[in-house]
């Protein structure tokens, strides 16, 4: 069971916009920015955006973040076939003595 | 560029320890910038943080792995550690160190897979 929630599966068609939600609590989301990253298959996760909304240089501007409260959501537009992956969403947990949180992983199929 | 490479054994039994390595190319380990951590994916499955060390010796944990866990820095080697305790099936999995620069998980090795079983 991950602390944060996301959607086990996601779909759209090319040139669709589709987005990933990604729900937490207080002590993390609530508390501290949000990451997120892009595994294709049999590869390390890649960050895709940091900082609630942030893309790091090369990451194209198809790919948008943003933060309300204690969710976050991860936007493509214009799908294309190559972003058929899997998506994570991660942040810092204040509680305890801090420590790092995924969600489960959202699994975007390009139809 | 920095470049990560995890390195170890690709099996092990039962209540043995899980040793890996992870060899830091393009930076010193000893830079104050980043944080060096752990994360693993068991197959099919999620992403899991295991800890991080600075290179002052400091060091946090997953609360689910603390007892278990113990991660260590080699300046001379340039090298980051993972030692993981008293393993179970429950600990196979595909085991990346990355670094953590202001906040952010941002540079993975290719990670490497781990399989616990006699």
């Amino acid at each position: 069971q991950s602390v944060l929630t996301q959607p086990p599966s996601a779909s759209g068609t090319p040139g669709q916009r589709v987005t990933v939600s990604c729900s937490g609590t207080r002590s993390n989301i609530g508390s501290n920015t949000v990451n997120w990253y892009q595994q294709l298959p049999g590869t390390a996760p890649k960050l895709l955006v940091y900082n609630n909304n942030q893309r790091p240089s090369g990451v194209p501007d198809r790919f948008s973040g943003s933060k309300s409260g204690t969710s976050a959501s991860l936007a493509i537009s214009g799908l294309q076939s190559e972003d058929e992956a899997d998506y994570y969403c991660a942040a810092w947990d204040d509680s305890l003595n801090g420590y790092w949180v995924f969600g489960g992983g959202t699994k975007l199929t390009v139809l | 560029q920095l470049q990560l490479q995890e390195s170890g054994p690709g099996l092990v039994k039962p209540s043995e320890t899980l040793s890996l390595t992870c060899s830091v190319s393009g930076d010193s380990i000893s830079s104050s910038t980043y944080f060096w951590g752990w994360i693993r994916q068991p197959p099919g499955k999620g992403l899991e943080w295991i800890g991080s060390i600075y290179y002052t010796g400091s060091s946090f944990h997953n609360p689910s792995l603390r007892n278990r866990v113990t991660i260590s820095i080699d300046t001379s080697k340039n090298q980051l550690s993972l030692n993981l305790r008293s393993v179970t099936a429950a600990d196979t999995a595909v085991y990346y160190c990355a670094t953590e620069t202001s906040s952010i998980l941002d540079n993975w090795g290719q990670g490497t897979l781990v399989t616990v079983s006699s």
